[in-house]
């Protein structure tokens, strides 16, 4: 089945390094990716979207790549801060419908 | 801004209720969508709409239902609420063309007693 998978290991770092979180498909080849954000108790929140014909995109401190030979998609945040401390969910376009991952949970500290 | 709104935040019911959970968004966007989301799974797609009266099953559809009478309005509808239905539930909308980012309600959190 189509699948989106992302590493289910919090991520902790410290405030001002960059963060990397992984998003890697299988079974299938989506036309784009896109990447929310969820806080606790609250809905996720668009960020970014790549497709399949970019290999970078970038909005501030946010740095997202697509590559189609390894089947992953790479979500960046540069200069960490604590407050970008939530759980980045990566998705697969489909028709009309996106496919999610379970999210990596990110933790900056300061 | 975009605004989906879920009617309740936390609901407690019993077992063999019939259960609605109302969505509304206002931006007047085409498609809508009831995810349920759990640890470690992520959100599973229940049903999705792309216009009224029109639905389309997701991934997860057993023993749900929904409805979209009007536009801006999408229903979810446990039928007879089990225990394994303890989830958050997610409603979000957006417009037609199919890479367009999804807005999401805060999510009602429902417990099946």
């Amino acid at each position: 089945s189509q699948k989106i998978e992302q590493n289910s290991e919090a991520l902790n770092i410290q405030e001002g390094k960059t963060a990397t979180l992984t998003c890697n498909y299988t079974n299938y080849s989506p036309a784009y990716l896109q990447w929310y954000r969820q806080d606790p108790g609250r809905g996720p929140v668009f960020l970014l979207l790549i497709r399949e014909n970019e290999k970078e995109k970038r909005k501030e401190r946010l740095k997202v790549t697509f590559d189609t030979t390894l089947k992953q998609s790479l979500f960046h945040i540069t200069a960490s801060q604590p407050a970008d401390s939530a759980t980045y969910l990566c998705a697969g376009g489909g028709y009309n419908k996106l496919i999610f991952g379970a999210g990596t949970r990110l933790a900056v500290h300061p | 801004d975009v605004k989906v709104t879920q009617s309740s935040r936390y609901l407690v019911k019993r077992t063999g209720e019939k259960v609605f959970l109302e969505c509304v968004q206002d931006m007047d966007h085409e498609n809508m969508f009831w995810y349920r989301q759990d640890p470690g799974l992520g959100l599973r797609l229940i049903y999705f709409s792309y216009d009224v009266k029109m639905k389309e099953k997701g991934d997860i559809p057993e023993g749900y239902s929904v409805s979209r009478e009007k536009k801006e309005r999408f229903s979810l509808i446990l039928e007879s609420a089990s225990t394994n239905q303890t989830s958050m539930y997610l409603c979000a909308s957006s417009r037609t063309n199919s890479n367009q980012p999804q807005h999401f309600g805060d999510g009602t959190r429902l417990s099946i007693l």
